[in-house]
């Protein structure tokens, strides 16, 4: 499978607890970005990362929220200290780093703090 | 700050019927806009992609345009059959300073009628 991948698909946590979801994207994809999305809501960014660098964060991301991009392959999302807040389902999706390119989606991974 | 909106937000249509999706945006300074599919619990699937400078885009029983002066495309979608049944998503990319994300409507929920 050649699309983008994320894992794991579901977590279900304990409020206070850390959680981290990996996303790997496209192979040639250098922009990699993270969306969350809450029941009934279409996808609202995150963060997205230009080979290892992260050039923006939504003020969504709260300093709970720490995202990295090691060696611009890999992506990990980390939560500190969950909150039934933060349940949502959580989406990864690469391009090709000029503007006008097809973003592609993984299958997302649904977090539920409880 | 752009909004996306999508009428309607649930539609069930018989099987077999040619039915249109409806977006709005409301800046038009857009790179694209892109429409995708989303099943119940699952991440985004692309559909189409029109670039700011196209008016429509085809695939298969879909066909997707693009009026940027007025802020609105259509999806339209050709002799429905069951396996349409899911969530439409409408994104645009902006241009300017936030030329890297998409910001999404809420969707339009599908529904076919056997």
């Amino acid at each position: 499978d050649t699309g983008v991948s994320q894992n794991p698909r579901h977590k279900i946590t304990k409020r206070g607890q850390n959680v981290t979801f990996r996303c790997d994207p496209i192979s040639e994809h250098n922009r990699l970005y993270w969306y969350r999305q809450t029941l009934g809501q279409g996808p609202e960014f995150l963060t997205y990362f230009q080979n290892e660098a992260q050039l923006e964060k939504s003020r969504l991301l709260s300093d709970r929220f720490s995202a990295e991009r090691p060696k611009g392959s890999f992506s990990t999302l980390e939560i500190q200290r969950t909150e039934q807040g933060d349940s949502a389902m959580y989406l990864c999706a690469s391009n090709v780093g000029t503007l006008n390119t097809e973003a592609f989606f993984g299958q997302g991974t649904r977090l539920t703090v409880v | 700050k752009q909004e996306v909106t999508q009428i309607p937000a649930a539609l069930s249509v018989p099987e077999g019927e040619n039915l249109v999706l409806n977006c709005s945006f409301t800046d038009s300074a857009i790179y694209n806009l892109q429409w995708f599919r989303q099943d119940p619990g699952k991440g985004l699937t692309s559909l189409l992609l029109i670039q700011s400078s196209q008016r429509e885009q085809t695939s298969g029983r879909l066909n997707a345009s693009l009026d940027k002066s007025s802020g609105r495309s259509t999806l339209y979608i050709a002799a429905s059959q069951p396996g349409d049944s899911a969530t439409y998503l409408c994104a645009v990319k902006g241009s300017g300073g936030s030329n890297y994300k998409l910001t999404f409507g809420k969707g339009t929920l599908l529904t076919m009628n056997p």
